[in-house]
This record gives C-alpha cells, sequence and structure tokens, in this order.
C-alpha cells in the first residue's frame, strides 16, 4: 500500500519562529488534508488541498501531486500552534479506497 | 452549524466487556468513518459507512463492528474487551467517502478516550 512519511518527527520552535513541515506520500492520491491535534486530542482542520496552494492566516499549504509530497508552512509561530500534525491522504486500489494517516510532526513552540 | 458529535467523551470499562460509541455528523453529511489512535499504531481506519452501508473496512478483528442510521449517526462496538483496546477513538464525517471527486473534506469529533482494566 501507499506509505505516507511525515518529517521532521519532532520540532522545537521559538515563538515568532518560521517552520515548514512536509508529507511525502509514495503513489497518486484522490485528496489530502492537514490537520492539527489539540492537546485534547481533537482533530482541526488547516486545509483539504490535493493539489495547488492555500493560504489562512499564518498557515499555508503547497501540494505538489506530481512530485507527490506537500509542505505546511508556519509563520510567526506562537505557544498555541504546538501540539501535532498529520496529514492524510485518500487513494485507490483494487477497486476500494483507503484512507490513512501521516506519522505526524510533534511541535514544540516555547514562549 | 453543529461539528461533529461523539459520545461519551471518555470510558472505562473491564477486560471482557462490550462498548458501543457514538457519532453524530454534521447536518448533511453522510459518510461516517471511525478510527483508533494509540501511541504505538498511530491512526488507524477502522471502517467507512454512507448511505446506511459499510463500504470500506480496516485492518481489525471481527470484535470491532459499527452501524449508521438513516439519519446517518454511526455507532461502533467493540465486543469482548482487551487491554489493547484502549485507545482514542475518533469520527470522522464528510458528504461524500473519501475517494469521490468532491465534498470529502473530513471534519472530526472530540473524540471518545477508552480506557480497558
Amino acid at each position: 500500500g501507499i506509505q505516507v512519511e511525515q518529517s521532521p518527527p519532532d520540532l522545537i520552535l521559538q515563538e515568532g519562529a518560521n517552520s515548514t513541515l512536509r508529507c511525502n506520500f509514495s503513489d497518486s492520491v484522490n485528496n489530502l488534508q492537514w490537520f492539527h491535534q489539540n492537546p485534547w486530542g481533537q482533530l482541526i482542520n488547516l486545509f483539504y488541498i490535493p493539489s495547488g496552494t492555500k493560504q489562512n492566516g499564518r498557515l499555508s499549504a503547497t501540494t505538489v501531486a506530481t512530485e507527490r509530497y506537500s509542505l505546511l508552512y508556519i509563520s510567526s509561530s506562537q505557544t498555541t500552534d504546538s501540539g501535532v500534525y498529520f496529514c492524510a491522504v485518500s487513494y485507490t486500489t483494487s477497486g476500494t479506497y483507503k484512507y490513512i494517516f501521516g506519522t505526524g510532526t510533534r511541535l514544540k513552540v516555547l514562549a | 452549524k453543529a461539528g461533529v458529535t461523539q459520545t461519551p467523551r471518555y470510558l472505562i470499562k473491564t477486560r471482557g466487556q462490550q462498548v458501543t460509541l457514538s457519532c453524530s455528523p454534521i447536518s448533511g453529511h453522510r459518510s461516517v468513518s471511525w478510527y483508533q489512535q494509540t501511541p504505538g499504531q498511530g491512526l488507524q481506519f477502522l471502517f467507512e459507512y454512507f448511505s446506511e452501508t459499510q463500504r470500506n473496512k480496516g485492518n481489525f478483528p471481527g470484535r470491532f463492528s459499527g452501524r449508521q442510521f438513516s439519519n446517518s449517526r454511526s455507532e461502533m462496538n467493540v465486543s469482548t474487551l482487551e487491554l489493547g483496546d484502549s485507545a482514542l477513538y475518533l469520527c470522522a464525517s464528510s458528504r461524500n467517502p473519501p475517494h469521490r471527486g468532491q465534498d470529502t473534506e473530513a471534519f472530526f469529533g472530540q473524540g471518545t478516550r477508552l480506557t480497558v482494566v
């Protein structure tokens, strides 16, 4: 099946710093989403981005489907950005579809 | 509009018991998926329902089952609980199943944290 790898696995930043999180996938996908998991476990939607570039405030994302990767940019980070960031993809295989999550990037922003 | 609602938020059960978790999707969403999150295995897909039919299933034993009602609300059931079933169970809803071209963005509930003792 498809492999979804995220890097880096852990990231510590000082408040105000910028960062780039990466999601690599090994085959074609139908869609891709980025999520932020808060300390209470809820997955918060960040972007639905099977291709192209989107921006939402301090966050932006780019997916290059032909090269099988997606990037999440966080600018001017804040302590509330701390948590785990996941990308998730869906793909079709053998007449059915799968929806899998990457391993996540754990981000800690220090005040 | 209201988001995805999962109940209960927390559960403590004993080995061998069974448990039922509930998920109410966003109004207008007909696809409901369930996921298990553990520290060791990460987020894993359990199953997905669309229009009251199970459309897809992950690699979990038959002790894990689910259903979807005509109002799109879904329940999952775990029978004969094992210690390894302790996890955060997350439910997601979308207008369409993940493989369709449009309206496939998934929205997650706050999860049910199950502890098996």
